[in-house]
């Protein structure tokens, strides 16, 4: 398996904050690297998929970038509603998970 | 409108099976995959399987080979996935998940509201 390491594990932050969250992966997945985020008690989120597209609608303050084993998620100016679990998920081989970063305001 | 309805909570006793039903809604059901995702409480995603919308191939990980079944009726746009020989570790909230691709897992979206299951004596 592809293990994906993810950090932080948490952070917190201001409103207007910029936020970044690397994930690294264990082998290279060239771009094959998904970002989500989950709310608590809601389904995950698709986010950013092959590194850096953005999925339609979601808001262009975030992005992704990276390729081969390291990743970065940034959210440029965290908002309120942006309080979750962010994950990313590598497909290179059968899908495997990072460990989430539960992202909180300050 | 695009959407995946699961099926209810169940709570089952230790060696049972479960299975749960995933009826997909507003796209063609044929050009896409189904991924299924458990998350155990207060923990992480974790990736069970796929299957093909097309095909029917199906992708399992390690840990669930032998244990895990994925089916889907093409008629009615139903995906299901049955674990047996249930565990006090296999509580937890199944989620299905639209995927990208016919032919390898890609990315999810979107993803069924999830369904609670409790194993428990």
């Amino acid at each position: 398996d592809i293990q994906m390491t993810q950090s932080p594990s948490s952070l917190s932050a201001s409103v207007g904050d910029r936020v970044t969250i690397t994930c690294q992966a264990s082998q290279d997945i060239t771009n094959y690297l998904n970002w989500y985020q989950q709310k608590p008690g809601k389904p995950p989120k698709l986010l950013i998929y092959d590194a850096s597209n953005l999925e339609t609608g979601v808001p262009s303050r975030f992005s992704g970038s990276g390729s081969g084993t390291d990743f970065t998620f940034t959210i440029s100016s965290l908002q309120p509603e942006d309080i979750a679990t962010y994950y990313c998920q590598q497909y290179e081989d059968l899908p495997t998970f990072g460990h989430g970063t539960k992202v909180d305001v300050k | 409108q695009l959407q995946l309805v699961q099926s209810g909570a169940e709570v089952k006793k230790p060696g049972a099976s479960v299975k749960v039903s995933c009826k997909a809604s507003g796209y063609t059901f044929k050009n896409y995959g189904m991924t299924w995702v458990r998350q155990a409480p207060g923990q992480g995603l974790e990736w069970m399987g796929w299957i093909s919308g097309y095909s029917g191939s199906t992708r399992y990980a390690q840990k669930f080979q032998g244990r895990l079944t994925l089916t889907t009726d093409t008629s009615t746009g139903t995906a299901y996935m049955e674990l047996r020989s249930l565990r006090s570790d296999d509580t937890a909230v199944y989620y299905c998940a639209r995927d990208y691709s016919v032919g390898w897992p890609n990315w999810f979206d979107p993803w069924g509201q999830g369904s609670l299951v409790i194993v428990s004596s």
